[in-house]
């Protein structure tokens, strides 16, 4: 069955340090990931589209890589800062250019200052 | 404009009820999304209306019933629902098939079934 996994573990990591998560997915052939960061009872709000190739992208301090042979997403927070504080969901397209944007469970972060 | 709004932002109903959630958008945007979320879990698509066509319907029951009366809006009409049907609910839009900028959400309907 398709899967897209993200570390349930929260990340808690020191202000000015690099965030890294993982987004790893099974069974698709997405033609494009999205990174979306999401505070509590907020919806998501888009960060970065990778499409698949892309070996990575940034954007300010945020960058992205996909690996389309590990089917692996990672997202890097460089100079983490306490606003960054919330969770980071990746997203992928289920079924090849097709409006049907499927979500993982997201990664909280937290900046400690 | 470049906002998703969605109303009401609360909504709390009895399983007899019937009531709507709203959502409007002004981007141009010619897809819009119905997804539901429960706590510590991702967003789950519901209903995807492409160009005010419903083209996805992820099997969702009948007591939930979408509804795009023009580019700009998409409703979702409740009736007869259940308790495990709280969540919140989001509404979101992009270009159709043009993905750079992603999908744009609304803060949500935070619904609540007694």
């Amino acid at each position: 069955s398709q899967k897209i996994e993200q570390n349930s573990e929260a990340l808690n990591i020191q202000e000015g340090k690099t965030a890294t998560l993982t987004c790893n997915y099974t069974n698709y052939s997405p033609a494009y990931l999205q990174w979306y960061r999401q505070d509590p009872g907020r919806g998501p709000v888009f960060l970065l589209l990778i499409r698949e190739n892309e070996k990575e992208k940034r954007k300010e301090r945020l960058k992205v890589t996909f690996d389309t042979t590990l089917k692996q997403s990672l997202f890097h927070i460089t100079a983490s800062q306490p606003a960054d504080s919330a969770t980071y969901l990746c997203a992928l397209d289920v079924f090849y250019g097709n409006n049907r944007l499927a979500f993982g469970k997201g990664n909280q972060v937290v900046v400690i200052p | 404009d470049t906002e998703v709004t969605q109303t009401p932002k609360h909504l709390v109903m009895g399983m007899t009820n019937k009531k709507s959630l709203k959502c409007e958008q002004h981007m141009g945007h010619r897809a819009m999304y119905w997804y539901k979320q429960k706590a510590k879990k991702p967003p789950e698509l519901m209903f995807v209306y492409s160009y005010e066509k419903l083209s996805i319907n992820e099997s969702v029951p009948s007591r939930f019933s979408p509804e795009c009366p023009n580019s700009s809006l998409l409703n979702l009409h409740l009736h007869a629902l259940q308790p495990e049907d709280s969540a919140l609910y989001l509404c979101a839009s992009s270009q159709d098939r043009q993905v750079e900028g992603g999908y744009t959400f609304g803060s949500g309907t935070r619904l609540t079934v007694v």
